[in-house]
């Protein structure tokens, strides 16, 4: 079973400025993926980012960029330069291998990111 | 290339109907999932289809079925509608053997 907290139920920036979002999960798996992704008040998933568990470097997509700490079970979230089509709620999943080379999506409540100009 | 597409976008049902949901999976994909999202909540797993059977399920009654066909597009039927059933039912679709998923934008089921 796996398990993702998001602890942040809100947070809000300058525009250009930089957030962190917070993320930790569970898993007794090893073969696993994290991501964040972003769904605006359209309601698309939207993904923004992902990282597999076994690469040690952490993830970096244009002004994204994550900071991942596999024995913390930590899997943040930094956006640089905020702009306010960034405001959404963010959601950080866990992917995990449930056999027969099917895996599902664990997600956290959410983090809704205001972006304020 | 289209990406993953849902229909409809909104439904309005009473309670005990029942009700289906369609989705066609993004160009190249095989596998699709289907998650329920409550208001405030995220996503969460109901099922997995891959090569025409369910291959995964979550924590969801027997009222909700799938369907997946030939052409990888699935479908979701719930059964005697409660109003607890009111949420955004996302398709998600991937290549078999991967985790990324992609998502449709969902369809809004409301029960009265």
């Amino acid at each position: 079973a796996q398990t993702v907290t998001q602890s942040q139920p809100e947070m809000s920036v300058q525009e250009a400025e930089t957030v962190t979002l917070s993320c930790t999960y569970d898993t007794s798996e090893n073969n696993y993926y994290l991501f964040w992704y972003k769904q605006p008040p359209s309601r698309q998933m939207i993904l923004v980012i992902r990282q597999e568990a076994y690469k040690q470097q952490n993830a970096t997509e244009n002004r994204f960029s994550v900071n991942f700490q596999k024995a913390a079970k930590s899997f943040s979230l930094k956006i640089s330069d905020s702009q306010l089509g960034d405001t959404a709620m963010y959601f950080c999943a866990s992917g995990g291998y449930s056999g027969a080379g099917s895996y599902q999506l664990t997600f956290g409540k959410g983090t809704k990111l205001s972006v304020i100009p | 290339d289209a990406g993953v597409t849902q229909s409809p976008t909104h439904l309005i049902k009473t309670r005990g109907q029942q009700v289906t949901l369609r989705c066609s999976p993004k160009s190249g994909h095989d596998t699709v999932s289907w998650y329920q999202q409550a208001l405030g909540q995220g996503p969460q797993f109901i099922f997995q289809y891959y090569e025409e059977e369910e291959r995964q399920r979550g924590n969801f009654p027997d009222r909700f079925s799938g369907h997946q066909f030939p052409n990888y597009s699935s479908e979701l039927n719930v059964n005697a509608l409660l109003l607890g059933d009111s949420a955004l039912y996302l398709c998600a679709s991937s290549l078999a053997g991967t985790a990324e998923a992609f998502f449709g934008q969902g369809t809004r089921l409301t029960v009265v």
